[in-house]
């Protein structure tokens, strides 16, 4: 069954403390993205990687971190640096210098 | 600049046809999407248009385009309960080797019984 899937559904984070989103792939897809989703909002690009070993910064990456080890899977981390987490993630991918995007079905991250 | 823009909320009774606009600012996209959200859950690609055509039909879906006005709609036929959603418009826009989705900030549809 090909898909994107992210885990946890939902996610707690406590004060300064490091949190990491799960996000994986059976597309084949070279290409995944992070965006973080607010109320009412349209979704923001946080980072993106067209390779394994590779990725670049989106729009709004302060305190945020990733990592692309393999091509399945592009978990992204919130650090204690980022003072707002409380967000919808979604987590995309699609074909290497394609522009169309297939979406996971999202982690919410709230802080206690 | 990046901007795309959607009317906030769209009431329709069961049955009609729903239409959602959407304005963007990126005349270089080679792409336009539509995107539906239901409550607690990611996007569900609906349908995109490529930005040389006028119209595209999918089943109940109708995507219209005008360029020169930066203008991009969908129409929903019939519309239905399960219709029910937010939808978001969203262009894409190069950087570097690779392309991003600049997105509105959703409409929210209700669809009344």
């Amino acid at each position: 069954d090909g898909g994107i899937t992210q885990s946890p559904k939902y996610l707690f984070r406590k004060e300064g403390q490091n949190v990491t989103l799960s996000c994986e792939q059976n597309l084949n897809h070279d290409a995944m993205y992070w965006y973080r989703q607010d109320p009412g909002q349209g979704l923001r690009l946080i980072y993106y990687s067209q390779i394994v070993n590779d990725f670049q910064k989106g729009d709004i990456a302060e305190g945020y971190s990733v990592s692309r080890e393999k091509k399945e899977s592009f978990p992204l981390t919130v650090t204690s640096a980022q003072k707002n987490p409380t967000a919808f993630y979604l987590c995309a991918s699609g074909l290497a210098g394609q522009e169309t995007q297939y979406f996971g079905p999202g982690t919410r991250l709230l802080v206690l | 600049g990046e901007d795309v823009e959607q009317s906030l909320f769209l009431s329709v009774r069961e049955g009609d046809s729903s239409v959602i606009n959407c304005t963007y600012t990126d005349s270089s996209s080679t792409y336009l999407y539509w995107y539906k959200q239901e409550p607690g859950a990611g996007l569900q690609l609906l349908t995109y248009i490529f930005s040389n055509m006028d119209m595209k039909q999918d089943q109940r879906l109708t995507v219209l385009l005008n360029k020169k006005d930066k203008h991009l709609s969908l129409r929903i036929a019939d519309t239905q309960t399960g219709d029910s959603a937010i939808y978001f418009c969203a262009e894409s826009m190069r950087m570097d080797s690779s392309y991003k989705l600049i997105f509105g900030s959703g409409t929210r549809l209700l669809v009344r019984p």
